[in-house]
């Protein structure tokens, strides 16, 4: 069963600042990864997704690496902004036949403060 | 990537009602999937819609609880009977496209 962890659950940064946020995942087999963002009582924005065969992907202030034999994910945030505060999920897709269900991490909430 | 509409995106619901969640999609799909949220937790796949066809529910969830339609490829709903403080939650419908998957706006449900 492929479980998900988000490390660290909390982080708190000051404007400006870049930082990186760490998913790892148990079942290394897995079909791709995304990243999302999540206001509170909101939906999901999707951020990035990286397929199993890619390294890594880039948008604008906002990069994710794979390391699919060791089971982790990073995003990297740089520059911080306050509007940047939301809570960020890692979740995996799982190869394999009929699964498609995506099982995600409990997420990282960042604060960034002007 | 997919726009999906979902609604209501908020509603407060006395314990015994049932409330339909709908969600649709700007382009067909084939499945459609319905998540729940607790409140600080992470999300929780309910089940899984395919057109024509009985939903797929993952283990712990059952049909008499949140039946679930799937009339065409752009649209669903999932209905939340015989409610309970328990099942305050936000809701959340998702499509699988090219680039990933999106989600809908969510529901965010309170039962008093």
């Amino acid at each position: 069963k492929q479980e998900v962890t988000q490390i660290p659950a909390a982080l708190s940064v000051p404007e400006g600042e870049n930082l990186v946020l760490n998913c790892s995942f148990t079942d290394s087999a897995i079909y791709n990864l995304q990243w999302f963002r999540q206001d509170p009582g909101k939906g999901l924005t999707s951020l990035l997704l990286i397929q199993s065969s890619q390294r890594e992907q880039t948008s604008g202030r906002l990069n994710a690496s794979l390391d699919k034999s060791s089971g982790r994910s990073t995003l990297y945030i740089a520059a911080s902004q306050p509007g940047d505060s939301a809570t960020y999920l890692c979740a995996v897709r799982t190869s394999g036949g009929s699964n498609y269900k995506l099982t995600f991490g409990k997420g990282t909430l960042l604060t960034v403060n002007p | 990537s997919a726009v999906i509409s979902q609604k209501p995106s908020r509603d407060i619901c006395q314990r015994g009602t049932s409330l339909t969640i709908q969600c649709q999609v700007d382009s067909q799909v084939t499945m459609m999937f319905w998540y729940r949220q607790q409140p600080g937790q992470s999300l929780t796949l309910i089940a899984t819609a395919n057109q024509g066809s009985e939903a797929t529910y993952e283990s712990g969830f059952v049909i008499d609880k949140f039946p679930i339609s799937r009339p065409n490829l752009t649209f669903s709903t999932l209905t939340v009977s015989n409610m309970s403080p328990e099942d305050s939650s936000i809701y959340l419908c998702s499509v699988e496209h090219l680039y990933g998957y999106t989600f809908g706006s969510g529901t965010r449900l309170t039962v008093v």
